[in-house]
């Protein structure tokens, strides 16, 4: 089976703008979760998004928001984009969800840097 | 509520000397237990699991841990390090409680020195 894609791989944008990140989960997954990764927070929680209902939310400010597809892709997207926005975006997929005995797979990120 | 505490940000061993990577938990259920690694710029790896069978788990690349719930850890340990072996490791801790309910450790820098 193919793992868990993440496009684009490295992105550039300035203050302001916005940004959408993509996630294509293993084939047969219904959870795909976001996470925040910068040297200075660590893995921070993002959302979790199971048949294309968002069903848990991290701390984080309305400036970003995803949605997941009817074939469990999902996206994520970024508005007003901050310099502190800067980070590797991971996403994750499970079969029922992350908690409990699930596992969850890792993309290999989107590295953001916003000028 | 969960917590998970690695107790060491950076550890540096000898290249074919035992690796310890220490994680201690807190769970109010009965938890499932995580370890991956992270090589820099890629995605996290899954190296093993702890989900209520055998305490000792073996993962990948001679990596195993040992879960005690009398202390309340989940330490990873290899026999031999190897350079490749260099790179971050996240201890995860997953309530039975409720979904999405995981928590990362900060992670531990394993440095390999040949």
């Amino acid at each position: 089976k193919a793992g868990v894609t993440q496009t684009p791989r490295y992105l550039i944008k300035t203050r302001g703008q916005q940004v959408t990140l993509s996630c294509s989960p293993i084939s047969g997954h219904r959870s795909v979760s976001w996470y925040q990764q910068t040297p200075g927070q660590g893995l921070q929680f993002l959302f979790e998004y199971f048949s294309e209902t968002q069903r848990n939310k991290g701390n984080f400010p309305g400036r970003f928001s995803g949605r997941q597809f009817s074939n469990s892709r999902s996206e994520m997207n970024v508005s007003t984009l901050e310099l502190g926005d800067s980070a590797l975006y991971l996403c994750a997929s499970s079969q029922i969800g992350a908690g409990g005995t699930d596992t969850q797979y890792f993309g290999p990120g989107t590295r953001l840097t916003v000028l | 509520a969960q917590s998970v505490t690695q107790l060491d940000s950076h550890v540096s061993v000898s290249e074919g000397t035992p690796v310890l990577l220490r994680c201690n938990y807190s769970s109010s259920y009965s938890p499932s237990l995580f370890w991956y690694v992270q090589h820099p710029n890629k995605g996290l790896q899954l190296l093993l699991k702890y989900t209520s069978a055998a305490t000792l788990v073996k993962g990948i690349n001679g990596f195993e841990a040992e879960f005690k719930k009398s202390e309340t850890s989940f330490h990873l340990t290899k026999p031999s390090a190897h350079m490749s072996d260099a790179a971050e490791y996240f201890c995860v801790v997953s309530d039975s409680g409720g979904y999405q309910k995981v928590t990362f450790g900060t992670g531990t820098k394993l440095q390999v020195i040949p």
